[in-house]
Formats: structure tokens, C-alpha cells, sequence
């Protein structure tokens, strides 16, 4: 079993929609990432979280640590959200700074 | 606002040949992290290096080694290139000791092995 889960594997939605991915983690952590990857492109960092809930724009993270679960939702999605995101978890690792373990990633893709 | 730099973006090499690979972190950035995307798989980590010094180690191959300089930039070099190193290579900085570490991608670099 995969340390960090996220469903859906694969989504589609019409423009204006809005969206929620979810991811599961089975470790203690310090912290979550959510991550953005275009095809061929590059990772970019949405949010970092320890705790509680971020928002950016159209998009919002939350998180909650006992049920080792988080989400990630996007308001009024449009065909340029189109693209992997991945949830990566740091290990508690008693204050030491661990790498990332990721998810296998959520494909979104927004029709016009 | 400055990001990770990665060069080179795209390099094509034979098998058996060596490649280097270059992660300029965000400036004041003290940490830096190897990963490996394969074709349609999760980015895996590889090695990670604080203050010029390997700070953690995953699955880095033996073929390849790394080190961080003394302006913080870390080089990745492989040697005995093989078909399955063909993947994307992402380098992450960061600032040890602020905001749990959070990690700064660069965009990667394209390595194909032919």
C-alpha cells in the first residue's frame, strides 16, 4: 500500500466547475505539499500546509492531521488548471528535514 | 522573485556516456534535493545535501553521485548512462531552518538516453 493515496486517479470537468482532490497519507508528517505539473513541464509548488486551510486565487487546501487527510479544491475551474496535481508528504522524522514522498497524482482536465 | 535554475533544460546522450546535471538553488537557500520522474511515474527522491553535506539518501544509483559547492549550487553527475535513466530531473531548494523546510522546484532538466 502506497504511503500517500489521492483519488480521484483521473478527472474531468466543464469549465466553471468546481473541483476537489483528495489525498490520504498512512505516516506521521510534517508537513504537505500540493504541486502542480503540466505535461512535459516542471513542478510548481501550490501549498505547503502543517495545518488548517490555505487559499490562493481560485484555489483552496486543507488539512487535517488526525484523519491524516487533505484536500485540495478549485473554484470556478477553467481549461488552464488543466494538469497533474500531486500531493508529497515530509516524514516526521523527530525534527530532521525529509525529502518528499509523493502521491501518484491527479490528472484534471477542464473542458471548455 | 528568483527561482531554482536548472541547466542544462534538455540533454540527449548515448548509453555508457556521462552527464552532469546543474541545480542552482533560490539565493540564501541552504538545502537542496535530487528527484527522478521516470515516463509516467511519481518523482522519486534521490539525495538531498545541507551546508555541502549529504543530508539524507534515497534511491540514487551507485552510477551517480552529487555534491552541493560552496556557493550552494548542487551538481548531479551520472556515469555509465543507461536506457532507464531516461527521465525528468528535478532539483528543490530550500531554507533549512524556516517554514518546515518548504521545498522550491525548478523546472527540471529532460534527460533522454539513447
Amino acid at each position: 500500500k502506497n504511503e500517500v493515496e489521492q483519488s480521484p486517479q483521473n478527472l474531468t470537468a466543464q469549465e466553471g466547475e468546481f473541483i476537489t482532490i483528495n489525498c490520504s497519507y498512512s505516516v506521521g508528517i510534517s508537513a504537505l505539499h500540493w504541486l502542480q505539473q503540466h505535461p512535459g513541464g516542471g513542478i510548481v509548488s501550490l501549498f505547503m500546509l502543517s495545518s488548517g486551510k490555505k487559499k490562493h486565487g481560485r484555489l483552496i487546501a486543507t488539512i487535517n492531521i488526525q484523519e491524516k487527510h487533505s484536500s485540495l479544491h478549485i473554484t470556478a475551474s477553467h481549461p488552464r488548471d488543466s494538469a497533474v496535481y500531486i500531493c508529497a508528504v515530509r516524514l516526521w522524522e523527530g525534527g530532521s528535514q525529509g525529502n518528499l514522498i509523493f502521491g501518484k497524482g491527479t490528472k484534471l482536465s477542464v473542458k471548455p | 522573485a528568483a527561482g531554482v535554475i536548472q541547466s542544462p533544460r534538455h540533454l540527449i546522450k548515448e548509453k555508457r556516456e556521462t552527464a552532469t546535471l546543474k541545480c542552482y538553488p533560490i539565493p540564501r537557500h541552504d538545502t537542496v534535493y535530487w528527484y527522478q520522474q521516470g515516463p509516467g511515474q511519481d518523482p522519486q527522491f534521490l539525495i538531498s545535501f545541507y551546508e555541502k553535506m549529504q543530508s539524507d539518501k534515497g534511491s540514487i544509483p551507485d552510477r551517480f553521485s552529487a555534491q552541493q559547492f560552496s556557493d550552494y549550487h548542487s551538481e548531479l553527475n551520472m556515469s555509465s548512462l543507461e536506457l532507464g535513466d531516461s527521465a525528468l530531473y528535478f532539483c528543490a531548494s530550500s531554507l533549512w531552518a524556516a517554514n518546515y523546510n518548504e521545498q522550491f522546484f525548478g523546472p527540471g532538466t529532460r534527460l533522454t538516453v539513447l
